[in-house]
């Protein structure tokens, strides 16, 4: 899972603040997922993505959340105004085409954000 | 009820012992099964994928499956420290979207 690069690792934001995580897909693969992992609520599906679109978001809060996965560079997850509740692990995958049969999701090593 | 059951453990073993991992999941519409291995501070690595009720072997890694008792099971023969992690079960509905919806992980302590 080396090949989905997640920056930053580790982020500290303070109230109010914003977030910015970023995803590159592995070479080839042009789905693109987020989850959020919290210790007493697991992984969490948060938004599906393909190059400029967005195809499923069911699993975003309705505000200070947003995604994008522009033509050109990496899957953005946007966090405005964040809250401690926000603190979390925000795992990217990517996929190469249709998912499943046949291929596979790979995650990166998440970014772990902390709000103070 | 969730829609993915799966017991946290921690569940403590010793080196060589045959390790059990088990989950339920409540629809009957989730078609496609999935294990994932996560080490502390990283992200999920794939171990098993199957869709199908009956068990896939992968060298020390049996995935079993049974539809009809809504119920899913991972078992790692020969059990080696560094299997210690924690083991999360992943399901898919047919036709959703790829959103995969995940038990809370079960602890694993190999001990030398």
């Amino acid at each position: 899972n080396a090949g989905v690069m997640q920056n930053p690792r580790h982020l500290v934001r303070r109230r109010g603040q914003e977030a910015r995580l970023r995803c590159s897909p592995m070479k080839g693969h042009s789905h693109v997922y987020w989850y959020r992992q919290l210790p007493e609520e697991g992984l969490k599906f948060m938004v599906y993505l393909q190059k400029e679109n967005i195809i499923d978001e069911s699993g975003m809060p309705k505000e200070r959340f947003s995604a994008e996965f522009p033509k050109e560079g990496p899957s953005i997850l946007r966090i405005q105004q964040v809250v401690r509740g926000d603190s979390a692990a925000y795992f990217c995958a990517s996929s190469p085409r249709v998912f499943p049969p046949g291929n596979t999701i790979y995650f990166g090593e998440g970014s772990w954000l902390t709000v103070v | 009820q969730k829609e993915v059951e799966q017991d946290p453990g921690p569940l403590s073993v010793p080196e060589g012992a045959i390790v059990s991992l088990n989950c339920t999941y409540s629809n009957s519409a989730f078609q496609y099964f999935m294990w994932y291995r996560q080490y502390s501070r990283k992200g999920p690595e794939l171990l098993m994928y199957t869709y199908s009720s009956g068990n896939k072997e992968d060298g020390r890694f049996t995935a079993q499956v049974d539809k009809s008792s809504k119920y899913i099971s991972l078992f790692i023969r020969d059990s080696q420290p560094s299997d210690s992690a924690t083991y999360l079960c992943a399901i898919l509905k047919a036709g959703n979207n790829r959103k995969l919806i995940w038990g809370l992980g079960t602890s694993l302590a190999v001990n030398p």
